[in-house]
């Protein structure tokens, strides 16, 4: 069965500062893993997805996140906040049950002060 | 851009009342699935649809229905609606049926509210 740790429900940066949202899978079957954020008052819209291509996967407004199969992890970064950047991020992985399912974890609330 | 809409934003409902969610997309999508949101809990499967007619349980199926009549419109029902329902329900769509790295695009959903 497949699993989405996010550790941590709330981080908090500076602007400016290294964002570093971390989420580890637990997947029966070669993973796709997917990152997704929700701005206030509006639904998911995809940042980027691993789909086994590349290991460094690059997403929308500047974000980032690497594959480490040894870890079991797909950790999200960004070099430098944005105000823009508040929002809730969910890490998800395909189900194996086929038909694009996700099973996501519980939420991360990024908060970018001045 | 696709667009998936949902009925309302807002709604509050009384205990024991029949609630119909209606959620439409505009790009032809096999796959429809609505989720339920709760903080700490993260977004919850359920019920999904990979076709007309077609739909499959998710996680969390009990107390709910749907329908998918036509192929852009996919609906919730929750028969006698209970304040435990009180919850974000999202809406979302994606291309093809079986297609495992396919993106799924969201409503914007609708906070239920049930007293």
């Amino acid at each position: 069965a497949q699993s989405v740790t996010q550790l941590g429900s709330h981080v908090s940066v500076s602007e400016g500062a290294l964002v570093l949202l971390r989420c580890n899978y637990s997947s029966s079957v070669p993973p796709y893993l997917f990152w997704y954020v929700q701005y206030p008052n509006q639904g998911l819209q995809l940042l980027l997805k691993y789909t086994s291509a590349a290991t460094l996967v690059k997403g929308i407004n500047g974000f980032e996140a690497e594959f480490k199969k040894s870890e079991t992890s797909f950790h999200l970064t960004k070099p430098s906040a944005h105000m823009s950047d508040a929002a809730e991020y969910f890490c998800a992985v395909s189900s194996s049950g086929g038909y694009n399912k996700l099973i996501f974890g519980a939420g991360t609330r990024l908060a970018v002060h001045p | 851009d696709v667009k998936v809409t949902q009925s309302s934003r807002y709604l509050v409902k009384r205990t024991g009342e029949k609630v119909f969610l209606e959620c439409v997309q505009d790009m032809d999508h096999e796959n429809m699935f609505w989720y339920r949101q709760d903080p700490g809990l993260g977004l919850r499967l359920i019920y999904f649809s990979y076709d007309v007619k077609m739909k499959e349980k998710g996680d969390i199926p009990e107390g709910y229905s749907v329908s998918r009549e036509k192929k852009e419109r996919f609906s919730l029902i929750l028969e006698s609606a209970s304040t435990n329902q009180t919850s974000m329900y999202l809406c979302a769509s994606s291309l093809i049926a079986g297609g495992v790295t396919d993106t799924q695009y969201f409503g914007p959903g609708t906070r239920l509210t049930v007293l």
